[in-house]
């Protein structure tokens, strides 16, 4: 079984300035995958980033990186040169790379940038 | 491309009606799923299909129904609606292929649900 944690329900940070969302995860999964997911306040959910647990290198997309430690088994999202259309809740979600995609969501974090 | 689409936006049900959420992709994605999004819960699997004829239960399907006849298509129904199933809903695909690829998720809009 699959479990995530994000053990911050809120966070702000000024405009400019970077912030750290937490997540830490628990599987049995020997192999499996971990997302970030953007939901503003219209509802949609946005993916943001991907992180295999095989891959070498941290993964980034533009402002998003995504900080993984497997030893501690934790992603923690790191967003740059924050902007005003940042803030949102931000979902962190995994998933087996065997068998269905299904994802196992955290209860997320709200991210309020102060301008 | 329209990616994932759901019908309706928003619905109001009366206590034991019935109705039927939809849910439409136009990526040719195999794999189909069904989440609800509770207040200060993340997103929960309902059912889940991996290819058109083949469905599964997730981690909350009590009072939900799923088909999936086609690739395109995969509607959540509502048997009897309860308070309970007040919630927002969320359609989502990828692909479903083998190997260690994403097989990232994309959502629909939501439907948001207020059962009376």
């Amino acid at each position: 079984a699959q479990k995530i944690t994000q053990t911050q329900p809120g966070m702000f940070v000024q405009e400019k300035e970077a912030v750290t969302l937490d997540c830490t995860y628990d599987t049995s999964d020997p192999s499996y995958g971990l997302f970030w997911y953007k939901q503003p306040s219209s509802g949609e959910m946005i993916f943001l980033i991907y992180q295999g647990s095989y891959d070498q290198q941290n993964a980034t997309e533009g402002r998003y990186s995504l900080n993984f430690q497997k030893a501690r088994k934790s992603a923690n999202l790191v967003i740059s040169a924050s902007q005003l259309g940042d803030s949102a809740m931000y979902f962190c979600a995994m998933r087996g790379l065997t068998g269905a995609n299904n994802l196992f969501f955290g209860t997320g974090t709200r991210l309020t940038v102060i301008p | 491309n329209a990616g994932v689409t759901q019908t309706p936006k928003f619905q109001v049900l009366k206590t034991g009606q019935s109705m039927t959420l939809q849910c439409a992709q136009d990526m040719n994605h195999e794999y189909m799923s069904w989440y609800r999004q509770d207040p200060g819960m993340g997103l929960r699997l309902i059912h889940y299909s991996v290819g058109a004829g083949i469905t599964d239960q997730g981690e909350v399907p009590n009072g939900y129904n799923v088909s999936r006849s086609t690739t395109e298509d995969f509607p959540l129904r509502l048997l009897s609606a309860a308070p309970s199933q007040t919630s927002v809903y969320f359609c989502a695909s990828s692909y479903f292929t083998g190997g260690r690829g994403p097989r990232t998720q994309y959502f629909g809009p939501g439907t948001r649900l207020l059962v009376l």
